[in-house]
């Protein structure tokens, strides 16, 4: 079965760093893009960032509120997927949900998600 | 950025009615290359993770019971829920993934009357 398994969340100041990691398993890692996407307490989805595959050389993508703070990689040799966060805000504070484009050509896998907090 | 204005933001339902939520984009999400719109629909359950319930805004995902049904083509999308069960009251979000940044619609709350 397809599994995302988020790690390395928790509670962090502002201005601080913080990398967060998803393990995948059950599906080709290596032929699927993966996606961060975050939910702030009681609101609505937010896309993060964007990775693609080797064949289209690792093509990331942000939102502006993210970009030039996080920096989304991968590791095929480990079917990982990681999210660096730099100069944290308050406003970061979310569940970051890892997901995954299994071959629908959309986001159709989530993990459990990883808890940040950003707060003094 | 492609912005996606959903509606209604809650919805009160008996079991057995029919719901719609409609999501429209500020930019055409259909693709001359392959005719495709890349509209996607999420259900989300207090406490759990989204769940892909349609994509390319008609194609239902596998496991997903037929009253949950999409359509709407161009800008204009509609998630019709027929014969509402109490199993389906959650929040509901449309995602344009037609260019990046993708975008999120603000959501549905879906409620029991």
């Amino acid at each position: 079965a397809v599994q995302l398994v988020e790690s390395g969340g928790g509670l962090v100041q502002p201005k601080e760093s913080l990398k967060i990691s998803c393990a995948a398993s059950g599906f080709t890692f290596s032929n699927a893009a993966m996606y961060w996407v975050r939910q702030a307490p009681g609101k609505g989805l937010e896309w993060v960032a964007r990775i693609r595959t080797k064949p289209n050389n690792y093509a990331t993508y942000y939102a502006d509120s993210v970009k030039g703070r996080f920096t989304i990689s991968r590791d095929d040799s480990k079917s990982m997927v990681y999210l660096q966060m730099d100069n944290l805000k308050t406003e970061d504070t979310a569940m970051y949900y890892c997901t995954a484009s299994t071959g629908r050509g959309v986001m159709d896998a989530w993990g459990q998600g990883a808890s940040v907090t950003v707060s003094s | 950025d492609i912005v996606m204005t959903q509606s209604p933001f809650s919805l009160a339902v008996s079991e057995g009615e029919m719901v719609t939520i409609n999501c429209k984009s500020s930019q055409s999400l259909l693709s001359s290359g392959n005719q495709k719109n890349y509209l996607a629909w999420y259900q989300q359950k207090p406490g759990q993770s989204p769940k892909l319930l349609i994509y390319y805004a008609s194609t239902r995902q596998s496991g997903v019971p037929d009253r949950f049904i999409g359509s709407g083509s161009g800008t204009d999308f509609t998630l019709t829920i027929s014969d509402v069960q109490a199993e389906d009251l959650a929040d509901y979000y449309c995602l344009q993934h037609y260019s990046s940044p993708y975008t999120f619609g603000a959501g549905t709350k879906l409620e029991l009357k």
